[in-house]
């Protein structure tokens, strides 16, 4: 299983440049998460999918950030334009839900984003 | 007052030592309550669910009070591989799994 996958894990660029983010979820895996994590303000939900809708956007900072998901295995997160408040690492997430309606996400190894 | 608060910390402890972390959340209606840990520049991993007063998994205790609406997660005779961030983390009701996490309560355990 080669859970949750993210692309770039690094991403260096400046200020008003378009950055997207790639996300491929665990394979069965029917809803997706979006986070962004800093030193001052944690983890932060910006979007959720829920079978590729959707669902809770209100996390998303501005219009600068958009998120889509055209199929279940594929999701992007993108700014545009890039600000330096930007820098931060983001991570993705998907769950399978179990008997119990588990809440059990599993993370991507995550995007470390610096913008200049 | 926030969805969920943690103690930042860090905790600084001998290996060996107990200790205990405190959460608190503010939607009554949760149900179910989680740890997560996340190791220095990693992604956060699911320690323990915690669905009714308790659960416990080796060394490690989780606890629920409801009535004080606070979640607690007692390490027994640390480890140095204890040494991390501790998240807690409480769902949105209303399905679709959203959780909410706390900032986490940093663990240094040293020899």
């Amino acid at each position: 299983d080669a859970g949750v996958i993210q692309s770039p894990r690094h991403e260096v660029t400046e200020m008003g440049q378009e950055v997207t983010l790639r996300c491929k979820p665990i394979s069965g895996h029917n809803s997706l998460f979006w986070y962004r994590q800093t030193m001052m303000r944690g983890l932060e939900l910006l979007i959720y999918f829920n079978n590729n809708v959707p669902i809770d956007d209100s996390g998303m900072p501005e219009d600068r950030f958009s998120a889509k998901m055209p199929n279940a295995s594929f999701s992007t997160l993108k700014i545009q334009p890039s600000e330096p408040r930007d820098s931060a690492v983001y991570f993705c997430a998907s769950i399978i839900p179990t008997f119990r309606g588990s809440n059990e996400q599993f993370f991507g190894p995550g995007t470390r984003l610096t913008v200049l | 007052r926030k969805e969920v608060e943690q103690d930042p910390g860090p905790f600084n402890v001998p290996e060996g030592a107990t200790v205990a972390f405190n959460c608190t959340y503010s939607n009554s209606a949760s149900q179910s309550f989680f740890w997560y840990r996340q190791d220095c520049r990693k992604e956060p991993k699911l320690l323990m669910s915690v669905y009714s007063s308790g659960n416990e998994d080796g060394r490690f205790t989780a606890q629920l009070n409801r009535a004080s609406q606070y979640i607690s997660l007692l390490i027994r005779d640390s480890k140095l591989s204890d040494s991390a961030t501790y998240l807690c983390v409480v769902p949105i009701s209303g399905g679709y799994n959203k959780l909410i996490f706390g900032a986490g309560t940093r663990l240094a355990v040293h020899p």
